[in-house]
C-alpha cells in the first residue's frame, strides 16, 4: 500500500535536547512538506521541498532544520533553539495534476517538551 | 496571509444543511478543502481552480468565486461522519505549490 508513515506517533523529550520526526513516502511524489498544528489553530508550514536536495522555509521555520536527500523522506530536526516545540507535526507530500497539485497528509508526530 | 474562514464554529442536527466560508485578501490560484477528525491527520476533499469552479463529492461540494477570493464548502443532508474541522487551504496566484491554511471551522453533527 502506497502511503506516508511518521514515525513515532507520539514523542516526549527533555527541554534543550534535539530531536529528529521522521517522515517517508513511498507515493513517488515530488514534493514535501512539514506543517505545525498547535491546538485549536490552523496548520502552518515549516519547511518545504520540491525536489532532492532543494528545500525552502516556510513561515515558521526558525528553530528547526530539514534534509532531502532521498525523494522518499523528509526527516525534520526540531532543534534547542525552538522555544515552543511542543505540537502536533504534519507531513504532507504532493503530486500534480493537471494544472495544479493534490497535497495529501500523513498521520502526524505529536510532540511533547518537558 | 491566512484566509478567514467562517463560521468558527457550528452544531448541526442530522439531516441539516451547512455552509462553510473561505476568504483571502489576495488573489488565488486555488482552494484547497481538508476535514481533520480529531487527533487525526487532515483529509484532501477537493480542489478548486480559478474559473468559478463548482465540484461536488457525495453531498459535500465547493464553489469559487476568484473574483471575490472567495470559496464555499457546502454540505448537504449532513451525516453523523461529517463531523470534524473543516480547513481551507489557499495557493496564491503564482502556482508555487505552496498552501496556506485558514484556523478552521468546526462542524459537530449531532442526532
Amino acid at each position: 500500500d502506497g502511503g506516508i508513515t511518521q514515525s513515532p506517533k507520539y514523542l516526549f523529550r527533555k527541554e534543550g535536547q534535539n530531536v529528529t520526526l521522521s517522515c517517508e513516502q513511498n507515493l513517488n511524489h515530488d514534493a514535501m512538506y512539514w506543517y505545525r498544528q498547535d491546538p485549536g489553530q490552523g496548520l502552518r508550514l515549516i519547511y518545504y521541498s520540491q525536489i532532492v536536495n532543494d528545500f525552502q522555509k516556510g513561515d515558521i521555520a526558525e528553530g528547526y532544520s530539514v534534509s532531502r536527500e532521498k525523494k522518499e523522506s523528509f526527516p525534520l530536526t526540531v532543534t534547542s533553539a525552538q522555544k515552543n516545540p511542543t505540537a502536533f507535526y504534519l507531513c504532507a507530500s504532493s503530486i500534480h495534476r493537471d494544472t495544479t497539485y493534490e497535497q495529501y497528509f500523513g498521520p502526524g508526530t505529536r510532540l511533547t517538551v518537558t | 496571509q491566512q484566509p478567514v474562514q467562517s463560521p468558527q464554529a457550528v452544531i448541526l442536527r442530522e439531516g441539516e444543511d451547512a455552509v462553510i466560508n473561505c476568504s483571502s485578501s489576495k488573489a488565488l490560484y486555488s482552494v484547497h478543502w481538508y476535514r481533520q477528525k480529531h487527533g487525526e491527520a487532515p483529509v484532501f476533499l477537493m480542489i478548486l481552480l480559478k474559473g468559478g469552479e463548482q465540484k461536488g463529492h457525495e453531498k459535500i461540494s465547493a464553489s469559487f468565486n476568484e473574483k471575490k477570493q472567495q470559496s464555499s464548502l457546502y454540505l448537504t443532508a449532513s451525516q453523523l461522519s461529517y463531523s470534524g474541522t473543516y480547513f481551507c487551504g489557499t495557493e496564491n496566484d503564482f502556482g508555487n505549490e505552496k498552501l496556506t491554511f485558514g484556523t478552521g471551522t468546526r462542524l459537530t453533527i449531532i442526532p
